[in-house]
Parts: structure tokens; C-alpha cells; sequence
């Protein structure tokens, strides 16, 4: 089975802080997404990454970036967090040309206060 | 772009059929229509994917009318185990950007 990790499950920063969501992956995928789900919003994707070093803004990119140096790895940084990016982020992957059938991490929880 | 709309939640008794509808009108060509369901605390779980006319696996089958502009998810003889969101996606990737719409989720609840 497809394993898609993220590090914290759930995580409360400060205003300003720069924070880092860390995703690992265990298939082998090419493709590594960012989602973020709030209520009555449903999923928004945030980037998307199809390689290592490789990616592509999603529908929300504005105020996030994401960095991938390895295929199996994909994290999501707030370069300074405010209280509007207090959401459920979720990370997925998948194989090539097959983006929309993607395996998805349990999400972190990030509050920021 | 294509919009997705689902309603937002429904009811339905164990052992039945149910079919959960999204409507996403401005679909292009070269989306694809994915439905998954969400539990709780829980990351979506992928449940089935189509393109055109109908599908079907162990779990689901996804129907798909030629326009496209609709489709609709049933889940055969419910249990109480299926009471959970589920969301559909169109996407795929369109002019070299790929471009992913959840709907906003269907809440499903099964009565015993």
C-alpha cells in the first residue's frame, strides 16, 4: 500500500513564524501535491510538484512556496504565517498522468494564534 | 474552469442504493472525473475514476452521460461504514497547467 506521511498531525505557530509542513512518500510517486481543506471550501490545491525541483502553482499559491530536492520528499513553507492560513493541509501523491488518482497523507492540522 | 457542485449532504438507510450527483457544467476536454471519500480525521481515499459513459469496481460505480456535464456516483446496499464525505474532482491538465476542482463535498449519513 501507498504510504504518504506527514510529519505532524497536528501544529499551532505564531503570527509571522515561518513554518515548514513536511510530506514523505514511500511508492516511488512523480507527483506530489499541497491541499488545503476548510469548511464549506472543500480542497484547494495549493502546488504541485510532477518532479524533483519541479513545480507548479495550484488554484491558493499566495502566501505559501514548496520545495522538492528529493522524489520522495515535498514540503510546503509559510514564509511568515498569519491566522487566514489556519487550516487542515493535505499532502498526496500519485504516478504520472494519473494526477487525479492520488494517495493522501492524514493532513496536519495548523493553527495560528 | 470547471466548477463542481454536490449537494451538501444526504441520508440514506443501510442496504440501499445511493447515488450522489456533481454537476460541472464547464468541463474540458481533457478532465477527468475522480470521486473519493473522507472519513474523520482522515486524509480522501479514492474511490473511482471516469471519463466518459460508465465504470465500475468492487466499491462503486461512476456514471457518466455524454455531455459530461455531469456525473453520478452510486454506492450499492449501503452500510453503516459508508457514512462519510464524498467529494468530487475534475481535472486534469489543460493549455500546459494543471488544474485540480474539488467540490465541496457530499455528507453521506447511513441509518441503521
Amino acid at each position: 500500500d501507498v504510504k504518504v506521511t506527514q510529519s505532524s498531525r497536528y501544529l499551532v505557530k505564531r503570527t509571522g513564524e515561518k513554518v515548514f509542513l513536511e510530506c514523505v512518500q514511500d511508492m516511488d510517486h512523480e507527483n506530489m501535491f499541497w491541499y488545503r481543506q476548510d469548511p464549506g471550501l472543500g480542497l484547494r490545491l495549493i502546488y504541485f510538484s510532477y518532479d524533483v525541483k519541479m513545480k507548479e502553482k495550484g488554484d491558493i499559491p499566495e502566501g505559501y512556496s514548496v520545495s522538492r530536492e528529493k522524489k520522495e520528499r515535498f514540503s510546503l513553507i509559510l514564509e511568515s504565517a498569519s491566522t487566514n492560513q489556519t487550516s487542515m493541509y493535505l499532502c498526496a501523491s500519485s504516478l504520472p498522468d494519473r494526477n487525479t488518482e492520488a494517495f493522501f497523507g492524514q493532513g496536519t492540522r495548523l493553527t495560528v494564534v | 474552469l470547471a466548477k463542481t457542485t454536490q449537494p451538501i449532504s444526504m441520508d440514506s438507510y443501510e442496504g440501499q442504493e445511493v447515488n450522489i450527483t456533481c454537476s460541472h457544467n464547464n468541463i474540458a476536454t481533457n478532465d477527468y472525473i475522480t470521486w473519493y471519500q473522507q472519513f474523520p480525521s482522515q486524509g480522501p481515499r479514492f474511490i473511482i475514476q471516469g471519463y466518459k459513459t460508465k465504470v465500475t469496481n468492487e466499491v462503486a460505480s461512476l456514471f457518466i452521460p455524454a455531455d459530461r456535464k455531469s456525473s453520478t456516483l452510486s454506492l450499492p446496499r449501503v452500510s453503516l461504514s459508508d457514512t462519510a464525505v464524498y467529494y468530487c474532482l475534475v481535472g486534469g491538465r489543460t493549455s500546459g497547467t494543471y488544474k485540480y476542482i474539488f467540490g465541496t463535498g457530499t455528507r453521506l449519513k447511513v441509518l441503521a
